[in-house]
């Protein structure tokens, strides 16, 4: 079944460094991919997505390209803030339209 | 817009005891899901409603949960009797479809269930 692998956690790091994420997947067919954010006390949100190969899906200044060769949809940002600490999810979604999570990755950013 | 609401965001209950859960979903959104997330994993797909109406509950241990969405809107999940390993946040989600362009997918803020 169709399954997604991301980097364990946690992760600290400080104010302006950079943030690497990584989430590999399997899937039968052609996955929509995906990352949500779970701020503290928050609900999950969606951060980006990607629905084919190549594609780069951006959002507050967080990327992750779907690259379909190495199965691979690694979460990146240049420079983080504090505001960034969170738990992040790689998830998939086959052609049934479910999502397949991860198991989190709690990401702590100090000033 | 209001989004995904839940309630109550803490319950603590002992085994063997009942409890529910309730979700409103954002107003128009046809699909709803619940998920469970246990510590340290993603959440797991549990029962998935369109309108009133059951897409997919293969996921939902049917000897103790049970979930109703009446009228299409509110929804209520319910484990009788509890186990320990039952602890966990229960989220609620909603979509304005299941399928297409209009499945994005938007949580609720979550019960957190403890059983002792």
């Amino acid at each position: 079944g169709d399954s997604v692998t991301q980097m364990e956690g946690p992760v600290t790091l400080s104010e302006e460094a950079c943030l690497t994420i990584n989430c590999t997947y399997t899937a039968t067919g052609y996955p929509s991919l995906f990352w949500y954010v779970q701020y503290p006390g928050e609900g999950l949100q969606l951060l980006l997505k990607a629905t084919k190969a190549d594609d780069k899906g951006s959002n507050k200044g967080f990327e992750a390209t779907y690259r379909k060769e190495t199965t691979s949809f690694h979460l990146e940002k240049g420079s983080v803030q504090v505001s960034d600490s969170a738990v992040y999810f790689c998830a998939l979604s086959d052609d049934d339209y479910k999502l397949s999570f991860g198991a989190g990755t709690t990401v702590t950013v100090r000033a | 817009e209001a989004g995904v609401a839940q309630s109550p965001r803490y319950k603590i209950i002992e085994k063997r005891q009942s409890v529910a859960f309730w979700c409103n979903p954002i107003s128009g959104h046809a699909t709803l899901y619940w998920y469970q997330q246990i510590l340290g994993q993603g959440p797991k797909l549990l029962i998935q409603f369109q309108n009133n109406g059951v897409v997919d509950d293969s996921q939902l241990p049917k000897d103790r949960f049970s979930a109703e969405r009446l009228k299409g809107v509110d929804s209520t999940l319910k484990i009788q009797p509890a186990k320990l390993e039952d602890s966990a946040v229960y989220l609620c989600a909603s979509s304005l479809s299941w399928d297409g362009a209009s499945y994005e997918q938007y949580f609720g803020p979550g019960t957190r269930l403890t059983v002792t």
